[in-house]
């Protein structure tokens, strides 16, 4: 149990309204993920953080924001929700203090946009 | 760009039926070969990291293997509770950032 947890859980909403998926650790990891899994994509990593307001872009970035003001909280925002991020939104975080190691899932966000 | 290839898609197996899953990677500098098996409506649970061609790591029924352009996760004598997809993921770059491949969904027939 790496200590992950996401908020909500479930979630829909209307097209064009504002989304904030919320990821809380416990234990001071330095590096966190979001990551959204459609089927026939797999995993994309949407953005990342390697510390506190120290963020960057993943591959499938757009549309999407983050914020990491504390060490335990890693926020993606939707700025104005789109049907196309409908999706399972997934957290992680990673042990090592490179980031070059295994990383460790919460349990998953899964978002509607209708 | 790194990329992550794995087959076969599906692969329905009787229980106590020994198979492999492939995972064929092309990165520049790699940094981890990453296996996690993920059940429905649950997050991606880790199982191996490998770093180096020739590299195989074992847990109860699975083995993973590393060479330099592949790696196979073994299944030995499956059970049901071995149905899952199985996910394999390449570290190419800093920070961690990892390229996963679109999964093998194990089913195991008792």
């Amino acid at each position: 149990d790496a200590g992950i947890t996401q908020s909500p859980r479930h979630k829909v909403t209307e097209t064009g309204t504002p989304v904030t998926l919320r990821c809380h650790q416990t234990e001071n990891h330095r590096y966190m993920y979001w990551y959204r899994q459609d089927p026939g994509h797999g995993l994309r990593l949407i953005h990342y953080s390697y510390g506190v307001k120290d963020t960057d872009k993943g591959e499938v970035s757009d549309g999407y924001s983050v914020s990491r003001s504390k060490t335990e909280d890693f926020l993606l925002t939707l700025e104005s929700a789109t049907s196309s991020q409908t999706s399972v939104y997934f957290c992680a975080i990673t042990f090592g203090t490179s980031g070059n190691y295994e990383q460790y899932f919460g349990p998953g966000t899964r978002l509607t946009v209708t | 760009e790194d990329q992550v290839t794995q087959s076969p898609e599906a692969l329905r197996l009787q229980e106590g039926e020994s198979s492999s899953l492939n995972c064929s990677y092309t990165v520049s500098g790699l940094r981890g070969l990453f296996w996690y098996r993920q059940d429905p409506g649950k997050g991606p649970e880790f199982l191996f990291t490998l770093y180096s061609a020739g590299e195989e790591k074992e847990k109860e029924r699975l083995k993973a293997t590393l060479t330099k352009k592949e790696s196979f996760l073994h299944i030995t004598a499956p059970k049901p509770e071995d149905s899952a997809t199985y996910l394999c993921a390449s570290g190419g770059t800093s920070y961690g950032k990892l390229t996963f491949g679109q999964g093998t969904i194990l089913t195991v027939h008792p």
